[in-house]
């Protein structure tokens, strides 16, 4: 399978807990970025790399959500002392270079509880 | 700013064409694109259109883009069951890198 793929597809935390994502991006995209979707909202942007480089963060972002990609290869999105209302679709896509299109992974669901 | 409208739900007859329409307000979008999501699935990408164009054709699927009204549409000819899905409206701001997308729209497709 050569497309983005995220791990977990589903997680259950309870309130207060720490969860990790991951994503793989497809190889060779040096572009990858995080979305988060709520029901019947679109996906809103968290945060953009390019390689290892986080270029843009959203104010959406709190302080308690990290995202590294370390080697320009995988991310990881974690957030610390989820709250109820980061219950959501985490979604991760690339890109290649100066490209246009972004091929995004099926996503994880996180649901705090 | 940058923000991008779709009205909710669209019900159309099976077979009949579809139209699916977007504003957005960032003048100086570069790509504005279609997404379609399906339940429990990934978003998928149908279509995309450079802002210096004002049509794309692509088999059932036509794009048209009025840059003067920032209005984009997608009309989807001969609609079927499968086509059942929510459909994302995205442009990419030429300031930053990111895809801003719209809340998107409901198709439902009645016999």
């Amino acid at each position: 399978d050569t497309g983005v793929s995220q791990n977990p597809r589903h997680k259950i935390t309870k309130r207060g807990q720490n969860v990790t994502f991951r994503c793989d991006p497809i190889s060779e995209h040096n572009r990858l970025y995080w979305y988060r979707q709520t029901l019947g909202q679109g996906p809103e942007f968290l945060t953009y790399f390019q390689n290892e480089a986080q270029l843009e963060k959203s104010r959406l972002l709190s302080d308690r959500f990290s995202a590294e990609r370390p080697k320009g290869s995988f991310s990881t999105l974690e957030i610390q002392r989820t709250e109820q209302g980061d219950s959501a679709m985490y979604l991760c896509a690339s890109m290649i270079g100066q490209g246009v299109v972004a091929f995004f992974g099926q996503g994880t669901r996180l649901t705090v509880v | 700013g940058e923000d991008v409208e779709q009205s909710l739900f669209l019900s159309v007859r099976e077979g009949d064409s579809s139209v699916i329409n977007c504003t957005y307000t960032d003048s100086s979008s570069t790509y504005l694109y279609w997404y379609k999501q399906e339940p429990g699935a990934g978003l998928q990408l149908l279509t995309y259109i450079f802002s210096n164009m004002d049509m794309k054709q692509d088999q059932r699927l036509t794009v048209l883009l009025n840059k003067k009204d920032k209005h984009l549409s997608l009309r989807i000819a001969d609609t079927q069951t499968g086509d059942s899905a929510i459909y994302f409206c995205a442009e990419t701001p030429s300031s930053a890198s990111k895809i801003i997308f719209g809340s998107g729209t409901r198709l439902s497709i009645r016999p």
